[in-house]
């Protein structure tokens, strides 16, 4: 099946932790996206990547670190310096051109802050 | 900055009508506009991407239409369904990789 996945599906940290949201896709697509969702409000972009080896920085870039050593992957790292961390991930991918740049959306992660 | 707001925020509507949701931005300078739907609890569906030259895209009982130049998109579903009870986002894509979404309209069709 072609897609995106991201586990864990629920995660819960202790204040003072790092945590880190794995997610992996098989879409052959240059670019993916990490997205923050609080409850009843949109998507808040976080970090997003082009081309492997390369990442940007997004709104709420804040306590959080990524890294894209391969296409297919990029995980998201929660860390100890993000105050409010207790929400809804997601990840996507794209072709990562311009005007074609249909995102697709893997199940999400929820972290929740004990 | 882009600024996505999506109206109304909220719907309920009877099963069989016919419904518009509306999602206005304040830019236009977009490449393409997308709609997802969202699930409770879920990722989001891509729905439909309306590119930035067209006007209109069709999915079975969907219609999205787009005003680039006023900013405006709508979403349109004919003969609703209860299965059709979601949230709704639009994103519009003003460069490369970068989308802004809207807060959602949160559909519910009563059978």
């Amino acid at each position: 099946d072609g897609g995106i996945t991201q586990s864990p599906k629920y995660l819960f940290r202790k204040e003072g932790q790092n945590v880190t949201l794995s997610c992996e896709q098989n879409l052959n697509h240059d670019a993916m996206y990490w997205y923050r969702q609080d409850p009843g409000q949109g998507l808040r972009l976080i970090y997003y990547s082009q081309i492997v080896n390369d990442f940007q920085k997004g709104d709420i870039a804040e306590g959080y670190s990524v890294s894209r050593e391969k296409k297919e992957s990029f995980p998201l790292t929660v860390t100890s310096a993000q105050k409010n961390p207790t929400a809804f991930y997601l990840c996507a991918s794209s072709s990562g051109t311009s005007v074609y740049n249909e995102q697709f959306f893997g199940p999400g992660t929820r972290l929740t802050v004990l | 900055k882009q600024e996505v707001t999506q109206i109304p925020a909220a719907l309920s509507v009877p099963e069989g009508e016919n419904l518009v949701l509306n999602c206005s931005f304040t830019d236009s300078a977009i490449y393409n506009l997308q709609w997802f739907r969202q699930d409770p609890g879920k990722g989001l569906t891509s729905l439909l991407l309306i590119q930035s030259s067209q006007r209109e895209q069709t999915s079975g009982r969907l219609n999205a239409s787009l005003d680039k130049s006023s900013g405006r998109s709508t979403l349109y579903i004919a003969a609703s369904q209860p299965g059709d009870s979601a949230t709704y986002l639009c994103a519009p894509n003003t460069n490369a990789g970068k989308s802004t979404f809207g807060d959602g309209t949160t559909l519910t069709v009563k059978p």
